[in-house]
Formats: C-alpha cells, structure tokens, sequence
C-alpha cells in the first residue's frame, strides 16, 4: 500500500531564509506523480508544485523546489527567500500514474517569523 | 468560472440523522475526487470519478457512504445515519486529467451531535 510521510509536524523559518520540508513515500510501482499542497489557515488547499517520477530532473516553480530521490523515496520541498505568505500547513502527496488515488501526508505547519 | 465549489460550508446534524453533501467542480474537468479530513491529518481519499463513472472507492469508505455524480457534472456525497466519528471537513477536487493540479473546494464541515 501507497503511505506518505512528513516527519516534521511543525517548521519555522525566518523572513527572507531558506527552509526544506522533508517527505516519504513507499510505493511499488515505477510510474506516479508527487505534489506539495499548501493550506493557508481557513483557506482551500492549492496546488505548490508536482513532479512526475519519470523526469530525473527536480521540479521548480519561482522560490520553491524539490528534491526527488527517486531510489530513497524521498520528495522534498524547498522554499527560498520565504515570505510571510508563505506561512501555511503543506502536505505532500502521492498518486498513481493513472490519477485514480491520492494520498496525503499528515502535513507540516510551517511559520515565517518575521 | 470561479472554481470548486461545495455546499453546505457547514452542517451540524444529530447522530443517526441522513446528510447530503454537494460539489460543483471546474465545469471543463472530468476528473473529481472526494477526501476526508480530520483535524491535525492530511486528506483522506474517499472515492474519484472520471465523468459519471464512479472508478475507485476507498475501503475507508463505509456502506453509509455513497457518491454518485449523474450527469459529470456535479457530484453528491451521502452519508446515512451519521455517527460522531463521522465528524470531518469533507473535501471535493476536481481535475481535468491524470497528474493534472487538482482544484479543491472550500469544503463541508459535518459536526455529528
């Protein structure tokens, strides 16, 4: 069975620095998708960034990237020069190549002291 | 198009009574997925439809649940005679194809009294 895990419940980061959220996953298969979600306090879920398991290549979108270690199972999320916006629960999560199930992680409370 | 949408926001029933949930997804996405979330957990996947067709269901959920979305459009969840371990935010997703973002809905919040 699929299982995500993010080890760290909680993160704080300071205005303007780096910080990493940290991701599992077990999976057997070869082929799926991994994303980080974010969920701003009383606010839907969106989407931060996805990556395909096929491309070797890390996914990135303006301050956020990963880290896919495909061999570990490992996804993490990187997020430069952070901002106070950037305060939110993140959840990282793992589907199946053909879309038809999600799974989320328990997700990280990330705060941004300014 | 101004995204999910999810209606009630908020429900408050007693244990035991029938409760309807509604979402309407992105009107191009074929693609639509109902979680549940408790508090301090990730969503938990319930069961995802691509058009009408209801294609996975998830062992969490309970023959008191049931999902149907008749026309690919719009999507109902039921849940009958409710328990208190019912209580959770319910989320809908749509999407409009595999690995495609999933847009959520602001969600249902079910209290169970």
């Amino acid at each position: 069975a699929q299982t995500v895990t993010q080890s760290q419940p909680e993160m704080s980061v300071q205005e303007a620095e780096t910080v990493t959220l940290s991701c599992t996953y077990d999976t057997s298969e070869s082929d799926y998708y991994l994303f980080w979600y974010k969920q701003p306090p009383s606010r839907q879920m969106i989407l931060v960034i996805r990556q395909e398991a096929y491309k070797q290549q890390n996914a990135t979108e303006n301050r956020f990237s990963v880290n896919f270690q495909k061999a570990a199972k490992s996804f993490s999320l990187k997020i430069s020069d952070s901002q106070l916006g950037d305060a939110a629960m993140y959840f990282c999560a793992y589907s199946k190549w053909t879309g038809n199930q999600f799974y989320f992680g328990t997700g990280t409370s990330l705060t941004v002291i300014p | 198009d101004t995204g999910v949408s999810q209606n009630p926001r908020h429900k408050i029933t007693k244990r035991g009574q029938n409760v309807t949930f509604r979402c309407d997804p992105i009107s191009e996405h074929n693609r639509l997925y109902w979680y549940r979330q408790t508090l301090g957990q990730g969503p938990e996947f319930l069961t995802y439809f691509q058009n009408e067709a209801q294609l996975e269901k998830s062992r969490l959920l309970s023959d008191r649940f049931s999902a149907e979305r008749p026309k690919g459009s719009f999507s109902t969840l039921e849940i009958q005679r409710t328990e208190q371990g019912d209580s959770a935010m319910y989320l809908c997703a749509s999407s409009e194809g595999t690995g495609a973002e999933q847009y959520f809905g602001p969600g249902t919040r079910l209290t169970v009294t």
